[in-house]
């Protein structure tokens, strides 16, 4: 079964920009997961979606969106970009039959902005 | 302010040792933690998880530990393998979190041949 995948693997963009990311989850899954990575930050959580809706939300501003399609295929979009805004954003996908399920990650895009 | 914290950026372990990487969290209606690895370039690797109702969990050489009363949770990797070397995070659940994990900010583990 081939795992998440998420492209593009490497983005630059400049201040004020915006940016479209994908994720394509696991075959069978529904429910995908973004996270936001940043040094010493960890993974912060930015939303969640499953069958198309967003059923959970982390603390991030409005510019920080995203979409479910109908074959669960997931696009993040960042609108005026921000230098802070450079990190590495990975994708998680899961069943979504439950909560506390194990996430699979994608491999990330690194997004860089100058 | 941090709700799962990893308080060492950095381990390193010989090669045959035990492995033995901590996380501490603050938030008290936790009550299901995982642990992932990380190489560079890929995305994390789910390990292993425990719940609240356990104090141990056990899977081949990766056992986790969590002492609810003091907030913390600790993986212990044995034998450690230079294929260990990674970044381990620890992340954190809630019942009303969803499928929202809160991680902390990763360690460094390196296994010296």
């Amino acid at each position: 079964k081939a795992g998440v995948t998420q492209t593009p693997r490497y983005l630059i963009k400049t201040r004020g920009q915006q940016v479209t990311l994908s994720c394509s989850p696991i075959s069978g899954h529904r429910s995908v997961s973004w996270y936001q990575q940043t040094p010493g930050q960890g993974l912060q959580f930015l939303f969640e979606y499953f069958s198309e809706t967003q059923r959970n939300k982390g603390n991030f501003p409005g510019r920080f969106s995203g979409r479910q399609f109908s074959n669960s295929r997931s696009e993040m979009n960042v609108s005026t970009l921000e230098l802070g805004d450079s990190a590495l954003y990975l994708c998680a996908s899961g069943v979504g039959q439950g909560v506390r399920e194990t996430q699979y990650f994608g491999p990330g895009t690194r997004l860089l902005v100058l | 302010d941090q709700q799962v914290k990893q308080n060492s950026p950095s381990l390193s372990v010989q090669e045959g040792r035990i492995s033995i990487l901590n996380c501490d969290y603050t938030n008290s209606m936790f009550d299901y933690f995982l642990w992932y690895k990380k190489y560079p370039a890929e995305g994390p690797t789910f390990l292993i998880s425990i719940s609240s109702i356990k104090d141990k969990n056990e899977d081949g050489r990766f056992t986790v530990f969590l002492n609810k009363s003091a907030k913390h949770l600790s993986l212990h990797i044995v034998p450690s393998q230079p294929g260990d070397s990674a970044v381990y995070f620890c992340a954190a659940n809630s019942p009303n979190y969803g499928q929202n994990f809160v991680f902390g900010p990763g360690t460094r583990l390196s296994v010296l041949p």
